[in-house]
């Protein structure tokens, strides 16, 4: 089943505009991953933010978290026609004994403008 | 330092048959998790392994098994193959499981049932 949900579901700028993509999750987490999908390959990772950080860089990515609204934002900064791509959020968590995976949201499909 | 590696790339089955997906992840990793990406389902957690020990598995009929090897390579095997099974089947290697540490995809298998 579905963790939780990205908004919006598809997103087009313009070529050096800021991006910015929304992630919300139902239970509590141990960490929250971010990835990028190009036409239905491999998942690319982006970007990985622990329970107890609230926000994370890396090059022109900016990631927040904030658990007590269960939300995570990832803002792509000067975008690129590179970028388009889909971009999931992804959840993992303690389970048990064990874990459950990665929990994915649905995704936003990014379209960069030339 | 080489990435998660998937084999076959591409997949085309008969309904009824059985297949089985190999995975070798990056080097030093234990944990291996596989999941199963559809339009409709979006992706879905099938199972992950540790240090040969399934650890936990997703809600996906018994005809989804899988195991993993000393050398922590895994394979995943879908019997009796149903048409909804057409997907793109992706694993993901992690050094202490994705709930703790980062997770990096192959670039998937993409099977086609007919």
């Amino acid at each position: 089943s579905q963790q939780g949900e990205e908004d919006p579901q598809a997103l087009s700028i313009q070529e050096g505009e800021n991006a910015t993509m929304n992630c919300s999750y139902k239970t509590s987490i141990n960490n929250l991953q971010w990835y990028r999908q190009n036409s239905g390959r491999g998942l690319v990772h982006l970007i990985l933010i622990r329970s107890n950080e609230r926000e994370k860089h890396s090059g022109r990515l900016r990631v927040t978290l904030d658990t007590s609204k269960k939300s995570s934002s990832l803002l792509i900064t000067a975008s690129r026609a590179a970028d388009t791509a889909s971009y999931f959020c992804a959840t993992g968590r303690r389970a048990g004994g064990g874990a459950d995976g990665l929990t994915f949201g649905k995704g936003t499909h990014l379209i960069i403008q030339p | 330092k080489a990435g998660v590696t998937q084999t076959p790339r591409y997949l085309i089955k008969t309904r009824g048959q059985q297949v089985t997906l190999s995975c070798s992840p990056i080097s030093g990793h234990r944990s291996v998790s596989w999941y199963q990406q559809t339009p409709g389902q979006g992706l879905q957690f099938l199972f992950e392994y540790f240090s040969e020990t399934q650890r936990n598995k997703g809600n996906f009929p018994g005809r989804f098994s899988g195991r993993q090897f000393s050398n922590s390579r895994s394979e995943m095997n879908v019997s009796t193959l149903e048409l909804g099974d057409s997907a793109l089947y992706l694993c993901a290697s992690s050094f202490w499981g994705a709930e703790n540490t980062e997770a990096f995809f192959g670039q998937g298998t993409r099977l086609t049932v007919v």
